[in-house]
């Protein structure tokens, strides 16, 4: 059974730094992994996707990098700013890209 | 944003009582979930289906029942709603790679 950590459990950091999330998983036979972010009250908003190919993924400030053999995933953050604020969770697709499994999420405050 | 909204967005129901939660997507996407989201638990699954009328159970389906007639629309029910179903649920569509969700529903049961 894939079992999804995240590390660490909430994270509090000045304005301005930049910033690494670490998200571990048991089983590397894996379809892809996503990573989201969510707001207090809100729904998930999908932030990068990267197949089981891929090493890598960047949305501007946002990059997101895999490691399979390793069973690793970190999310980087660069210039963090206090809008970045949120809940990170990072969600790791089976290999038959049916279904995926949740970590318990990385707590971010950025302070201004 | 994905096309996925979800209804109601807050209920306050009686134990005992039958509640029914609607998903609905305009993406056309296969794949559809349930999952509910507790403090210390994070996000489990409840049901998902990966086609009309094909469904499956999740690691909480116990006291949850789902339904797909149509692609655009996923039902989940409690039959007999109790106190430990309070919770709140999110809908989450897919189609070949990337997840989307809804904005969730906060279910109260009293």
């Amino acid at each position: 059974k894939q079992e999804v950590t995240q590390i660490p459990a909430a994270l509090s950091v000045p304005e301005g730094e930049n910033l690494v999330l670490n998200c571990s998983f048991t089983d590397s036979a894996i379809y892809n992994l996503q990573w989201f972010r969510q707001d207090p009250g809100k729904g998930l908003t999908s932030l990068l996707l990267i197949q089981s190919s891929q090493r890598e993924q960047t949305s501007g400030r946002l990059n997101a990098s895999l490691d399979k053999s390793s069973g690793r995933s970190t999310l980087y953050i660069a210039a963090s700013q206090p809008g970045d604020s949120a809940t990170y969770l990072c969600a790791v697709g089976d290999n038959y890209g049916q279904n995926f499994v949740f970590g318990p999420g990385t707590r971010l405050s950025v302070l201004p | 944003d994905a096309g996925i909204t979800q209804s109601p967005r807050h209920k306050v129901t009686e134990t005992g009582t039958p509640v029914t939660l609607r998903c609905h997507q305009t993406e056309n996407h296969r794949y559809m979930y349930w999952y509910r989201q507790d403090p210390g638990h994070g996000l489990r699954l409840i049901h998902y289906s990966y086609g009309v009328k094909d469904t499956d159970k999740g690691e909480v389906s116990d006291g949850y029942s789902v339904s797909r007639s149509k692609t655009e629309d996923f039902l989940l029910t409690l039959e007999s709603a109790t106190s430990s179903q309070t919770s709140v649920y999110f809908c989450a569509i897919k189609g070949n790679t990337e997840a989307f969700f809804g904005q969730g529903t906060r279910l109260t049961v009293v």
